[in-house]
């Protein structure tokens, strides 16, 4: 049984670009949430989302960052414009009901 | 909102000794506290979790306790080894469905051998 998958592992974009970063929950889980873990920090929610639904969004940046969850395929989470301040891992977790499972994570590197 | 404070940040122990992390939280209804481990560069890892209606849980080496009254839970590991170390962190949340994890600052566990 598959784990969450998430891709890229690693993803460098210059100032001003587009990061797309994918998440595959894990099978049978309906629900994805996006975290972010700024370097030594601790993880921060961002969204939570089911198929075709996004349900809470409380935790997003009002601006430049989106997510969908679409019928077929992977959740993706979209950051438009990156800036410095968005260098840090992207964490989504999937769960069926209680537990959630998290992927490996998407490092993003913005220069 | 939820606020979850986490207590040391750093904890350092001799292999064989026990350790000890203690979170607060601040939303009565909470009612699901689930602990996570995250090796350096890797998935936060579900170790052990609690519901409400439990006061403690206990797998192998691990235990969580939960005080609903003092709103605080705490994990207890016994006999460490130096694959013990991690980053820990331990989290709340309302629900079942549809609830955010708000996690801890995270406590740093350094196992010496």
């Amino acid at each position: 049984n598959a784990g969450v998958m998430q891709n890229p592992r690693h993803l460098v974009r210059r100032r001003g670009q587009e990061a797309r970063l994918r998440c595959s929950p894990m099978k049978g889980h309906s629900h994805v949430y996006w975290y972010r873990q700024l370097p030594e920090e601790g993880l921060k929610f961002m969204v939570y989302l089911q198929k075709e639904n996004i349900i809470d969004e409380s935790g997003m940046p009002k601006e430049r960052f989106s997510a969908e969850f679409p019928k077929e395929g992977p959740s993706i989470l979209r950051i438009q414009q990156v800036v410095r301040g968005d260098s840090a891992a992207y964490f989504c977790a999937s769960s069926l009901g209680y537990e959630q499972y998290f992927g490996p994570g998407t490092r993003l590197t913005v220069t | 909102g939820e606020n979850v404070e986490q207590h040391p940040s750093t904890l350092s122990v001799q292999e064989g000794d026990s350790a000890v992390i203690k979170c607060t939280y601040s939303d009565s209804a909470s009612n699901y506290f689930p602990w996570y481990k995250q090796e350096l560069g890797k998935r936060p890892q579900l170790i052990i979790d609690i519901r409400s209606n439990v006061g403690e849980k206990k797998d192998q080496r691990i235990a969580v306790t939960l005080n609903k009254t003092a709103k605080h839970f705490s994990l207890h590991i016994t006999e460490t080894q130096p694959e013990d170390s991690a980053v820990y962190f331990c989290a709340a949340t309302r629900g079942e469905y549809g609830n955010k994890l708000v996690f801890g600052a995270g406590t740093i566990l350094r196992v010496k051998s």
